[in-house]
């Protein structure tokens, strides 16, 4: 149980286009997500908490109107790389919590998106 | 603010050899605790968790127990396998927040 699915898996694409990454809970229902950027041989860096109906809340430092968030259904939260430039080339991992229970519920991870701009 | 330090790898081990890779933390209240493991190309994967003190999260032969005394949750396994070879992610929740803190990760190699 407790499957979170991310797609595309891969992407290759020319310097100033935009890239939308999906990430979905396949077996439960998600009031949040989270969404990380893994540089090379380095730990997860959170980048945002996405709500279900409401705006996503962005660490320091990160772009809110360069990694758009939406998270518009329970079960269903997209990244937007908007006008991608070569150093948004990174690995991007989203993360959902179940909904209801205990506040102590693990994050589950999809499996990642190697973003590469060329 | 909360953290999570965890021992540097890289860490290279022979088939069966015992496992102990070190973390500790610091955190205010009583943070639930965690070790995720990544596997090469892949997101993470949780691998055990425990949530108050003295706790013992254990799964496929890795265990860690909550220590308060010593703000650690060190990972250890008896004897490990090739199939073992990946990124261990020590890391945390608490005081409220969601979001979770992880340590830098420790990659572990295990020759046959």
């Amino acid at each position: 149980g407790a499957v979170v699915s991310q797609h595309p898996s891969w992407v290759i694409c020319k310097s100033g286009t935009s890239v939308k990454i999906e990430c979905r809970s396949l077996d439960f229902q998600a009031t949040t997500m989270f969404w990380y950027r893994q540089f090379p041989k380095q730990s997860l860096m959170l980048m945002a908490t996405s709500n279900e109906g409401s705006k996503a809340t962005y660490e320091q430092g990160v772009e809110k109107d360069k990694f758009l968030i939406n998270h518009a259904s329970l079960t269903l939260s997209t990244l937007t790389v908007t006008s991608a430039h070569p150093e948004d080339s990174s690995f991007y991992i989203c993360s959902a919590r179940p909904a209801g229970g205990r506040g102590n519920q693990p994050q589950h991870f999809g499996d990642g998106t190697r973003l590469s701009i060329l | 603010g909360d953290s999570v330090t965890q021992m540097e790898g890289p860490v290279t081990l022979s088939e069966e050899a015992f496992l102990t890779i070190n973390c500790t933390y610091t955190a205010t209240g009583y943070p639930s605790l965690f070790w995720y493991v990544q596997y090469p190309g892949e997101g993470l994967q949780l691998l055990l968790k425990a949530t108050k003190a003295d706790d013992k999260g254990s799964n496929k032969g890795f265990e860690a127990t909550y220590r308060k005394e010593t703000t650690s949750f060190h990972l250890e396994k008896g004897s490990v396998q090739v199939s073992d070879s990946a990124v261990y992610f020590c890391a945390l929740s608490g005081g409220g927040s969601e979001k979770l803190v992880f340590g830098k990760g420790t990659k572990l190699t295990v020759n046959p």
